[in-house]
């Protein structure tokens, strides 16, 4: 398997815009989540599906996040409109998910840059 | 709340020496924890699991600990190499049922391995 793979790597755009993150989970994996990393901060949940179904959002930062997944194999996470203070790594990462969460497997992340 | 503390923050190895990495945790109700290793722009990578019902898990040079009473865990490196110079992080899912997607993480050790 290719493992998580995530896009782009690296965004930069400037304050205003849409941003779209995408993210395909490794198959046979029904659990999937959206982090993002800063110095200050570490590593914050921002959602979690589960069967493709968001369980938590709570750590969503503000009503300008959002994330879907449409299926098992594909999720977006969107921030519109873009600030600087979005400016992080942004990482997916998936499992398979029994009665607790199994061991985590992350993207490579994408490092979004807002001007 | 569940607070993971990783200490020292930084440390710096000659190559060949074997070395220890703490993660301290503040709830012993734990399912699980989970050590990553992190490169430079990269993804984290599991590294081991440990069950709450496990002792320790042992992964070639890569030897982890859990003393769930006392709220510890230690990786253990063995003959370290430049190769191993990376950030290590812990991370702990919560013995909660429905909520034990949670994983906390801490801030990470940054290893250097000096040749």
């Amino acid at each position: 398997d290719a493992g998580v793979i995530q896009s782009p790597r690296h965004e930069v755009t400037e304050m205003g815009q849409e941003v779209t993150l995408r993210c395909k989970p490794i198959s046979g994996h029904n659990s999937l989540f959206w982090y993002r990393q800063t110095m200050m901060r570490g590593l914050e949940l921002l959602i979690y599906f589960n069967n493709n179904v968001p369980i938590d959002d709570s750590g969503m930062p503000e009503d300008r996040f959002s994330a879907k997944m449409p299926n098992a194999s594909f999720s977006t996470l969107k921030i519109q409109p873009s600030e600087p203070r979005d400016s992080a790594v942004y990482f997916c990462a998936s499992s398979f998910r029994g009665a607790y969460t199994g061991e985590l497997f992350f993207g490579e992340g994408s490092r979004l840059t807002v001007l | 709340k569940q607070e993971v503390t990783q200490i020292p923050a930084a440390l710096s190895v000659p190559e060949g020496e074997n070395l220890v990495l703490n993660c301290s945790f503040t709830d012993s109700a734990i399912y699980n924890l989970q050590w990553f290793r992190q490169d430079p722009g990269k993804g984290l990578t599991s590294l081991l699991l440990i069950q709450s019902s496990q002792r320790e898990q042992t992964s070639g040079r890569l030897n982890a600990s859990l003393d769930k009473s006392s709220g510890r865990s230690t990786l253990y490196i063995a003959a370290s190499q430049p190769g191993d110079s990376a950030t290590y992080l812990c991370a702990v899912s919560p013995y909660s049922g429905a909520g034990s997607y949670q994983l906390t993480f801490g801030k990470g050790t940054k290893l250097s391995v000096i040749p």
